[in-house]
């Protein structure tokens, strides 16, 4: 059974400062995503990462995707009040695009 | 232009009276899902289709049918719903080819009294 963690569970960061969060996961995959969802809203896709040492970059927010030790980080630069959101990742255990398992999600607060 | 339409966006039911929670996507996509997500937890797969073909999750309650009468469209039924069927549901689309991220609709809150 395909299980993901992340951590921190709960940032809480001043503007201007960089931050990352992990995610981790228990068996193999070479495909992982990230969303960003605010309060009482649905998910909006950020990144899409599809092979091993995949970085893909947006404003403030890198991603990047290590499929052997199976762990994709979130980088944010320089951070903004705008951020303030809660970060999932989600895994897909299989390359049909049917089959995705979300991590317990990063709940970030940006504050002035 | 919205690709990924839920209604109705709120819904208020009784306790054991049937709802119906409906999804169409304007993406042409092959995947349908529906997700439940309560307060600060990450979305749980209910179910989804693969074209007609129906993938049920294994805790997934009997509770809860789906029916997809075309590509377009996908429904999601509540049988009996119970205080703990409280929550977003979310239904979402995906490709099977490129990228195949989920697309997600702006999902309906439920309340049941």
């Amino acid at each position: 059974e395909l299980k993901v963690e992340q951590n921190p569970l709960f940032l809480s960061m001043q503007e201007g400062k960089n931050y990352t969060i992990y995610c981790n996961y228990s068996t193999t995959s070479d495909r992982l995503y990230w969303y960003r969802q605010d309060p009482g809203k649905s998910l909006e896709s950020l990144f899409v990462l599809l092979s091993n040492g995949a970085v893909k970059q947006e404003g403030r927010l890198m991603a990047s995707l290590d499929t052997k030790a199976r762990l994709s980080t979130l980088h944010i630069t320089a951070a903004v009040h705008d951020l303030s959101a809660t970060y999932f990742c989600a895994v897909e255990l299989d390359n049909y695009g049917q089959n995705f398992v979300f991590g317990p999600g990063t709940r970030l607060s940006v504050l002035p | 232009d919205a690709m990924v339409i839920q209604n109705p966006r709120y819904q208020v039911t009784q306790f054991g009276k049937p709802v119906t929670l409906s999804c169409s996507q304007t993406l042409n996509h092959n995947v349908m899902y529906w997700y439940q997500q309560k307060s600060s937890q990450a979305p749980k797969l209910l179910f989804h289709y693969y074209d007609k073909d129906f993938n049920n999750e294994a805790d997934t309650p009997d509770n809860f049918q789906s029916r997809r009468p075309n590509t377009s469209f996908c429904f999601l039924d509540i049988r009996s719903p119970g205080l703990g069927d409280a929550a977003m549901y979310l239904c979402a689309t995906s490709g099977t080819e490129g990228l195949q991220t989920q697309y997600f609709g702006p999902g309906t809150r439920l309340l049941v009294l």
